[in-house]
């Protein structure tokens, strides 16, 4: 079975610093997508960045940046120049690539506080 | 707009009141999926369904019940809800050949 771990329950940074949260995983499988999922607080889940397995390249989206290690099992999030409107709940998950079978894994979320 | 609904937004109730939660989607998704959120929990699956008539468990099924009769609904259905079920709950749809969920917009559910 794959887990999902977020060890930083909570995080705060200054408006226009950049933050890292942290991710790791664990799984079996050779073939999947990585994601991270933003909730603010009116609770919508939000797809933020999207990584497959099989791309070396990091997945970017604006200010928003991953450092993806398959062999380490690691998937970081980095924000960039972050705004007040990041406050939010944040979700690593993980999906085995299966055609048809799309259960995501998450992990327990970091909650991230950017103050003026 | 495409889109995935749910209904009610919040519930309270009390224990053993059967009730049900709606979920519809208009983008002709195959697979649908319920999960529920607990603080320190993060989400965790339900039940999914990969089509009509297509159901099975996920990880936390106990006290739940689904059914997919048309490819849009997939309402889940709690028959004698307890404390323990009080969470938030979502419902996300996707299709067959997709790598993306669309989630709905989450039910407050608290039990009495």
């Amino acid at each position: 079975a794959q887990t999902v771990t977020q060890s930083q329950p909570e995080m705060s940074v200054q408006e226009a610093e950049t933050v890292t949260l942290s991710c790791t995983y664990d799984t079996s499988e050779s073939n999947y997508y990585l994601f991270w999922y933003k909730q603010p607080p009116s609770r919508q889940m939000i797809l933020v960045i999207r990584q497959e397995a099989y791309k070396q390249q990091n997945a970017t989206e604006n200010r928003f940046s991953v450092n993806f290690q398959k062999a380490a099992k690691s998937f970081s999030l980095k924000i960039s120049d972050s705004q007040l409107g990041d406050t939010a709940m944040y979700f690593c998950a993980f999906m085995k690539r299966e055609l048809g079978f799309q259960k995501l894994v998450f992990g327990t979320g970091t909650r991230l506080l950017v103050s003026p | 707009e495409a889109q995935v609904t749910q209904n009610p937004r919040y519930l309270i109730t009390v224990t053993g009141k059967k009730l049900t939660v709606t979920c519809s989607q208009n983008m002709n998704h195959e697979y649908m999926s319920w999960y529920r959120q607990d603080p320190g929990l993060g989400l965790r699956q339900i039940y999914y369904s990969m089509n009509v008539e297509v159901t099975d468990k996920g990880d936390v099924p106990e006290g739940y019940k689904v059914s997919r009769k048309e490819k849009r609904n997939f309402p889940l259905i709690l028959e004698s809800p307890s404390p323990n079920q009080t969470s938030l709950y979502f419902c996300a749809s996707s299709s067959f050949l997709g790598n993306e969920q669309f989630f709905g917009p989450g039910t407050r559910l608290t039990v009495l």
